[in-house]
């Protein structure tokens, strides 16, 4: 596709439930990373993928969150029994390399726990 | 502890006028500074990038500056008109713990331009 792409775009669960984020990132794009931006707030970094190393996990918030990419390519981001603080929206982003270039943003899955 | 500061407060300028946004770092050493722009519902779009041995970067009314001394870095938009009305968020690059970069965004400021 031309752009990242994410599904779904909006997520309602309920709490204790789990959740599982769709991000497809643009095609060659080597780099792919996970945010989370709650509402007026910065992006705050949670994983990213480079090529075939293995995932830096280092902004994954609890043990509660997961993120595997298969094939170098789509990634899904999986929330184990969400909670409430968990309500957020989630951006993917993917770039060409891991440092330096610009970073190319989905338009971000809303998740709402209730 | 690592920072990076941009005023919450939104900045309102009339049309035509110069906006200049300010992001303040402390306890970084970036390699590069990066400005997007993010607009309501939508994920951040890139703008500029401005490496730490570059003191300014233009494109068309964006302009970036960037001092490693006082640990700054200044976004204008020249001519600004009402569709620059959005969020724009400064990034750094940063050394991870587990030795890789990535990058740390600030909060953003609004930037709202009256016709």
């Amino acid at each position: 596709g031309a752009g990242v792409s994410q599904s779904p775009s909006n997520k309602v669960t309920e709490k204790g439930k789990d959740v599982e984020l769709r991000c497809d990132p643009i095609s060659g794009h080597t780099a792919l990373y996970w945010y989370r931006q709650s509402l007026g707030q910065g992006l705050e970094f949670l994983i990213y993928f480079q090529g075939n190393s293995a995932p830096d996990k280092s902004g994954l918030p609890s043990d509660r969150f997961s993120a595997e990419r298969t094939g170098g390519s789509v990634s899904t981001l999986t929330i184990q029994r969400t909670q409430q603080e968990d309500s957020a929206v989630y951006l993917c982003a993917s770039s060409l390399v891991l440092s330096g270039n610009e970073q190319f943003f989905g338009p971000g899955t809303r998740l709402t726990v209730l | 502890s690592q920072k990076i500061e941009q005023n919450s407060e939104a900045l309102n300028i009339q049309e035509g006028k110069t906006a200049t946004l300010t992001c303040n770092y402390t306890n970084y050493s970036p390699a590069y500074l990066q400005w997007y722009r993010q607009d309501p519902g939508r994920g951040p779009v890139f703008l500029l990038l401005i490496r730490e041995n570059e003191k300014e970067k233009r494109k068309e009314r964006l302009k970036v500056t960037f001092d490693t001394t006082l640990k700054q870095s200044l976004f204008h938009i020249t001519a600004s008109q009402p569709a620059d009305s959005a969020t724009y968020l400064c990034a750094l690059d940063r050394l991870m713990d587990t030795g890789r970069r990535a990058l740390t965004f600030g909060s953003g400021t609004r930037l709202q331009v009256q016709p």
